[in-house]
């Protein structure tokens, strides 16, 4: 069975540090990986997807993640952390013809 | 602009009270989805559509009903809501059959059964 972990309930960054949202997963053929973003009172927005290929990815509002095959991770980052990141991140896997599976989430919070 | 709209955006309503959460999208995409968000459970999917007349059950369907009779709407049917339902309901669509792009969420859709 798919799965994914989000061990993180609230990541606490200071504005201007880098941030790192963590996931792993579990998978029984190649993942599909995908992060979504979601602010106060909306809905999810997709941030970034990795399918194949190099292992950095880049998404939007200046947000990458780099998947990592043998720890089963795909990390979440930003360089430099802004006040209007603050949001829930979501992280979701899916492999083959199986259903998208997310995460419970991880609260950002960014500080000034 | 291409959009997934839910309505009601907030409802409260009462145990064994029928409601129907509406969904509508403009992209023209085949598939569509139903998940309910929970502190501490992410999202879990309800139920899914793979095109017109074609639905499934997906984790947590106990309680729910949909339909798909036109491309562009997948209504949510409480038949007989009770307080467990009290929840953020998403609706999501996205292009093809083939899962290899991201879900458009709609805005969401708070529930609360007394």
């Amino acid at each position: 069975a798919q799965s994914v972990a989000q061990p993180e309930d609230q990541v606490n960054v200071a504005e201007g540090n880098p941030l790192t949202v963590k996931c792993t997963y579990s998978v029984s053929g190649n993942p599909y990986l995908f992060w979504y973003v979601q602010y106060p009172n909306r809905g999810l927005q997709f941030l970034l997807k990795y399918i194949t290929g190099d292992n950095l990815v880049k998404g939007s509002y200046g947000f990458e993640a780099e998947f990592n095959k043998s720890q089963t991770s795909f990390h979440l980052k930003k360089p430099s952390a802004l006040v209007s990141d603050s949001a829930l991140y979501f992280c979701a896997v899916r492999s083959g013809f199986q259903k998208l599976v997310f995460g419970t989430g991880t609260r950002l919070l960014v500080s000034p | 602009e291409a959009q997934v709209t839910q309505n009601p955006r907030y409802l409260i309503t009462v145990t064994g009270k029928k409601l129907t959460v509406t969904c509508s999208q403009n992209m023209n995409h085949e598939y569509m989805s139903w998940y309910r968000q929970d502190p501490g459970l992410g999202l879990r999917q309800i139920y899914y559509s793979m095109n017109v007349e074609v639905t499934d059950k997906g984790d947590v369907p106990e309680g729910y009903k949909v339909s798909r009779k036109e491309k562009r709407n997948f209504p949510l049917i409480l038949e007989s809501p009770s307080p467990n339902q009290t929840s953020l309901y998403f609706c999501a669509s996205r292009p093809g059959q083939v899962d290899t792009g991201e879900l458009f969420f709609g805005e969401g859709s708070r529930l609360t059964v007394l």
